[in-house]
């Protein structure tokens, strides 16, 4: 299958301080990515949906000026935790349709997830 | 608006036993329903999709998924675990528009397989 990739998968950071993750694919193209959130024994919460060359939709309840998503290219979306605090340590997990042929297969490719912990 | 129940936080299965897992949906039409297995490190794998047809569906690594709308549910089920088959199992459900518009998907809360040889 396709190969989405996170990158850092783990990463600590003082309070205050921004931090990016970046979510590529590595063998496809996807006009698409999305960002999930996994708080410890909870589900995934999409936070965004990111467009290539727009701006991305955030989902209710999502600071979009905390949380700042860049499409920039087709196979790259980045997730930026702006002033980052501790409640933003979390697991964020990105995930990327692969959009060859004109049929949405429905599969969603996930990367492996990075895991922000803010001290 | 669309949800997704794991009742089971944690299963332990004995490698060779049989498994399966519950998920119950909400979701007023029919909804296209998935499940994906997470190993420790990794990202999310499809295991299987039901978006119509036969309600049986068959997917990878000998998983397969009954989708029984009178019950609201997907189980997922093994005959013989493996050991390599411990790690954590999502459900989640996709509307038509989720999928027109964008694959956004619901998960459910997650059941973590532990299989004991």
């Amino acid at each position: 299958g396709a190969v989405v990739s996170q990158h850092p998968s783990w990463v600590i950071c003082k309070s205050g301080t921004s931090v990016k993750i970046e979510c590529r694919s590595l063998d496809f193209q996807a006009t698409t990515m999305f960002w999930y959130r996994q708080f410890p024994k909870q589900s995934l919460m999409l936070m965004a949906t990111s467009n290539e060359g727009s701006k991305a939709t955030y989902e209710q309840g999502v600071e979009k000026d905390k949380f700042l998503i860049n499409h920039a290219s087709l196979t790259l979306s980045t997730l930026t935790v702006t002033s980052a605090h501790p409640e933003d340590s979390s697991f964020y997990i990105c995930s990327a349709r692969d959009l060859r042929g004109l049929v949405n297969t429905g599969e969603l490719f996930f990367g492996e997830g990075s895991r922000l912990t803010v001290l | 608006a669309q949800s997704v129940t794991q009742p089971d936080i944690h299963i332990t299965v004995s490698e060779g036993a049989s498994l399966e897992l519950r998920c119950n949906y909400s979701y007023g039409a029919t909804p296209y329903l998935f499940w994906y297995v997470q190993s420790p490190g990794q990202g999310l794998q499809l295991l299987l999709k039901y978006f119509s047809g036969d309600t049986l569906v068959q997917g990878i690594k000998g998983f397969e998924a009954e989708f029984k709308r009178s019950q609201s549910s997907f189980n997922l089920r093994k005959p013989s675990v493996h050991w390599s088959d411990a790690a954590e199992y999502f459900c989640a459900v996709a509307t038509n528009r989720n999928m027109e518009y964008g694959n956004k998907l619901v998960f459910g809360a997650g059941t973590i397989l532990r299989v004991k040889s």
